[in-house]
């Protein structure tokens, strides 16, 4: 069975400092690896993918992710975080025969001033 | 880009009776429908796993005859939620994964608020 654990519940950070937001899974089968954003009272939307190939992953709105297999982890960061940057976010996990993602547990990212 | 529409967006409803929610694929043929079910500050919980034209898959724990799915066309997923009790009060988010185009990447929609008084 997979599992994702995203290590922090809620990260609290000034408005242009570098944030990184943790993820790590567990799966005995390759896996592909998602992080989504998540604006109150809306869906969620897409921020970046690990299909294969090059472990950094470069997603939108200047988030970017590494995911390390010996680890097997998929952090997420970014260097510069905006007010608009507050949300929730979640990491993901889908493998390779499967369907459905199971999502962590979300992490809540608040930039403040 | 891919686009999933829900409707309503939020909904109030009276206990004991029963709300329909829709689906649905814009843009694209969604082959396969997910919907998912989030508590305030928790993450999302998949209910159940819908293919066109056959019965949906529901994840345990989840009552079949209390939430109903039907996925009648490539475009369009249904869920009810019968005899509606205010525990089933929640956010319903689906998501369509398409024929073509990236397989591995599902689209989400924004998500239903239902509230049963």
């Amino acid at each position: 069975a997979q599992s994702v654990t995203q290590l922090d519940s809620q990260v609290p950070v000034f408005e242009e400092a570098p944030v990184e937001l943790r993820c790590n899974y567990s799966s005995s089968v390759s896996v592909y690896l998602f992080w989504y954003v998540q604006y109150p009272n809306q869906g969620l939307q897409l921020l970046l993918k690990y299909l294969s190939g090059s472990t950094l992953v470069k997603g939108i709105n200047g988030f970017e992710a590494e995911f390390n297999k010996s680890q097997t982890s998929f952090h997420l960061r970014k260097p510069s975080v905006h007010i608009s940057d507050t949300a929730e976010y979640f990491c993901a996990v889908r493998n390779q025969a499967g369907t459905a993602l199971i999502f962590g547990k979300g992490t809540t990212l608040s930039v403040s001033s | 880009g891919a686009v999933v529409s829900q409707h309503p967006s939020w909904v109030i409803c009276k206990s004991g009776t029963s709300v329909k929610i829709e689906c649905r694929s814009l843009d694209f043929q969604a082959t396969t429908m997910f919907w998912y079910r989030q508590f305030p500050k928790q993450s999302l919980m998949l209910m159940a796993t819908s293919n066109e034209g056959s019965k949906a898959t529901y994840e345990q724990g989840v009552e079949k005859d209390k939430f109903l799915i039907n996925h009648a066309s490539l475009t369009l997923s249904t869920l009810t939620v019968t005899s509606a009790h205010p525990e089933d009060s929640s956010f319903y988010i689906c998501s369509a994964r398409g024929l073509a185009g990236v397989p591995y990447e599902q689209y989400f929609g924004p998500g239903t608020r239902l509230t049963v008084t």
